[in-house]
């Protein structure tokens, strides 16, 4: 079976500073992966995705995210923070071959410093 | 369009009562699935459909959770005799498929008091 997991429950950084939550997956087929974000008091926003092809993807609000199969990895970074970058990033997996409910981690709360 | 609707936002009730949340999902989008979030956690997956048909429960769901979709179109879950255990955000999301990302609408709060 598929699993997330997000390295730091909480990531604080200083506006304009990069920001990088880590992710890393399991899986027994090639996966897709997703990061969502949260706002509180609100369901989840999809920032971007993998499926197939290009390892490098590119989301909304600047954030973007590479697949690393050696790795096992799934990366979501920003160049600069924002102050509305502050939320709860959830990083998620689906089983390909098996058409199957998606998996989400415990999820990483971004602080943004002044 | 407006995306995917939950109703209520939030529910407060009284242990030992059922409650009924609804979810319309986005008119296109034939899997609707459901999931539970606590404080501090990731969402949790605990059943969906494709269509009308129920494909998947979590074990999560025990005896006291029921889920419907009748006729392919919104859907309801149902807690009967809540307990204060089930206090979470109940997530609702729709997809035309699972390789697309889901649409999640904006939750329901239940707290059982």
């Amino acid at each position: 079976a598929q699993s997330v997991t997000q390295l730091g429950s909480h990531v604080s950084v200083s506006e304009g500073a990069l920001v990088l939550l880590r992710c890393n997956y399991s899986s027994s087929v090639p996966p897709y992966l997703f990061w969502y974000v949260q706002y509180p008091n609100q369901g989840l926003q999809l920032l971007l995705k993998y499926t197939t092809g290009a390892t490098l993807v590119k989301g909304i609000n600047g954030f973007e995210a590479e697949f690393k199969k050696s790795e096992t990895s799934f990366h979501l970074t920003k160049p600069s923070a924002h102050m509305s970058d502050a939320a709860e990033y959830f990083c998620a997996v689906s089983e390909v071959d098996r058409d199957d409910k998606i998996i989400f981690g415990k999820g990483t709360r971004l602080h943004i410093l002044p | 369009d407006t995306g995917v609707s939950q109703d209520p936002r939030h529910k407060i009730t009284k242990r030992g009562q059922n409650v009924t949340f609804r979810c319309d999902p986005i008119s296109e989008h034939n899997r609707l699935y459901w999931y539970r979030q606590t404080l501090g956690q990731g969402p949790e997956f605990l059943t969906y459909f494709q269509n009308e048909a129920q494909l998947e429960k979590s074990r999560l769901l025990s005896d006291r959770f029921s889920a419907e979709r009748p006729k392919g179109s919104f859907s309801t879950l149902e807690i009967q005799r809540t307990e204060q255990g089930d206090s979470a955000m109940y997530l609702c999301a729709s997809s035309p498929n699972s390789r697309g990302g889901y649409t999640f609408g904006s939750g329901t709060r239940l707290t059982v008091v």
